[in-house]
């Protein structure tokens, strides 16, 4: 089945340094491919996305390339501040599956200090 | 716009008491709906979604149901709670589609605790 993995956290890292959180995928088809982001205590907001190979997602200066060839699809950010400290999920959506199910990735929580 | 509620945002119950908790969308019109559990702030497990009114699947076996009795309102239920029922209960939409093509939009939770 379809399966999605992400680096063990937490990633801890000081403000202003560059993110990067990696995220490999196993699908039948060609999915959708999605970042979350959980704040403390918060529902999961949707952070970028991608639908197809070689698309780049990006919002709030994160952004992540859809890379057919390794599978992969890594969270990037080149200067993070203390409000982005939360889990990351990342995720897809197989068009193959019936309801648009999403599978996710364990999460990555990102802690950023001042 | 779209938005998404769920209540309660809390509660705590003692084991073997019934749970229901409500989830409704705004907005939008046939979306998907789904119900998932996470334990621990981390992982999430996806319990129930539906495709449409009176349309439940559900993904793993347990004690809890779930219901659609209207296009864009979605119950948790369960007639008696366990220990391990305890954990933070998210609600989501998502576009109208039978397979894999749209992002799902979440709402804000609820924590459960069971005593």
């Amino acid at each position: 089945g379809d399966s999605v993995t992400q680096m063990e956290g937490p990633v801890t890292l000081s403000e202003e340094a560059f993110l990067t959180i990696n995220c490999t995928y196993t699908a039948t088809g060609y999915p959708s491919l999605f970042w979350y982001v959980q704040y403390p205590g918060e529902g999961l907001q949707l952070l970028l996305k991608a639908t197809k190979a070689d698309d780049k997602g990006s919002n709030k200066g994160f952004e992540a390339t859809y890379r057919k060839e390794t599978t992969s699809f890594h969270l990037e950010k080149g200067s993070v501040q203390v409000s982005d400290s939360a889990v990351y999920f990342c995720a897809l959506s197989d068009p193959m599956e019936y309801g648009n199910k999403l599978v996710f990735g364990a999460g990555t929580i990102l802690r950023v200090k001042s | 716009s779209q938005t998404i509620h769920q209540w309660p945002a809390t509660l705590v119950q003692p084991v073997g008491s019934p749970l229901s908790l409500e989830c409704t969308v705004e907005g939008t019109s046939n979306p998907n709906l789904y119900w998932y559990r996470q334990a621990a702030g981390r992982g999430l497990q996806l319990l129930f979604y539906s495709v449409g009114i009176g349309q439940i699947s559900s993904e793993v076996p347990q004690n809890l149901s779930a219901s659609r009795p209207q296009d864009r309102q979605f119950i948790l239920s369960s007639k008696k709670l366990l220990l391990s029922d305890s954990g933070f209960y998210l609600c989501a939409w998502s576009g109208a589609s039978r397979t894999g093509k749209y992002e799902q939009y979440f709402g804000p939770g609820t924590r459960l605790t069971v005593t």
